[in-house]
């Protein structure tokens, strides 16, 4: 396509509810990140997956979390049983062969009450 | 440990001021620096990488080693630049090249 694409763009689930989200990197990255962005914290590293190498997890934050890359484009980022401290927005990258420049997608802005 | 520090949380300048947006950072190695921005409503971009030694929208940034910093400067600001700065650090862990981000400065220009 012709950016990143996330969705949904928004999602409120009760706590104890699992979420997921997806990202549809650009056609022909194979590089995606999964990043959170919370108020007051900047930008979080949670998930790196490039090509068919296994993918760099050093970044979720609990076993609760946890990613898939299917057939090396869509990834989902699921979230188990969401606590309150987990609303945030999760924002997806990609790029060109693991460079260095991202395109970010527009985010999911998740809320859990 | 690889960090990023933007002090600031917000900056606020008037139209026509001088902008200057702190970052320092720690890494051992040679780093790759970037500055992102997001305006309202948009996605996070990217604005400059040190490499490139490009001016985009007026603004600057230099990499200074000795003092571990890549501040981004715009010698006079307009209203159109408020939005969110990161400043981020490529961090190689295995073969991850990652960006590792500060926590942002919001820059509010005022008319």
């Amino acid at each position: 396509g012709a950016g990143v694409s996330q969705s949904p763009s928004n999602k409120v689930t009760e706590k104890g509810k699992d979420v997921e989200l997806r990202c549809d990197p650009i056609s022909g990255h194979t590089a995606l990140y999964w990043y959170r962005q919370s108020l007051g914290q900047g930008l979080e590293f949670l998930i790196y997956f490039q090509g068919n190498s296994a993918p760099d997890k050093s970044g979720l934050p609990s076993d609760r979390f946890s990613a898939e890359r299917t057939g090396g484009s869509v990834s989902t980022l699921t979230i188990q049983r969401t606590q309150q401290e987990d609303s945030a927005v999760y924002l997806c990258a990609s790029s060109l062969f693991g460079g260095s420049s991202y395109t970010f997608g527009s985010g999911t802005r998740l809320t859990v009450v | 440990a690889q960090r990023v520090t933007q002090p600031e949380k917000l900056l606020s300048v008037f139209k026509g001021a001088p902008v200057e947006l702190k970052c320092n950072y720690s890494y051992s190695g040679s780093p790759e620096l970037f500055w992102y921005v997001q305006y309202s409503r948009q996605r996070l971009q990217l604005l400059l990488r040190h490499i490139s030694r490009e001016s985009i929208k007026g603004f600057t940034a230099d990499l200074n080693k000795g003092e571990t910093s890549f501040h981004l400067k715009k010698p006079f600001a307009q209203e159109e630049d408020s939005a969110m700065y990161y400043c981020a650090l490529s961090g190689r862990s295995g073969a991850t090249n990652k960006l590792i981000f500060g926590t942002g400065t919001l820059l509010a220009v005022q008319p």
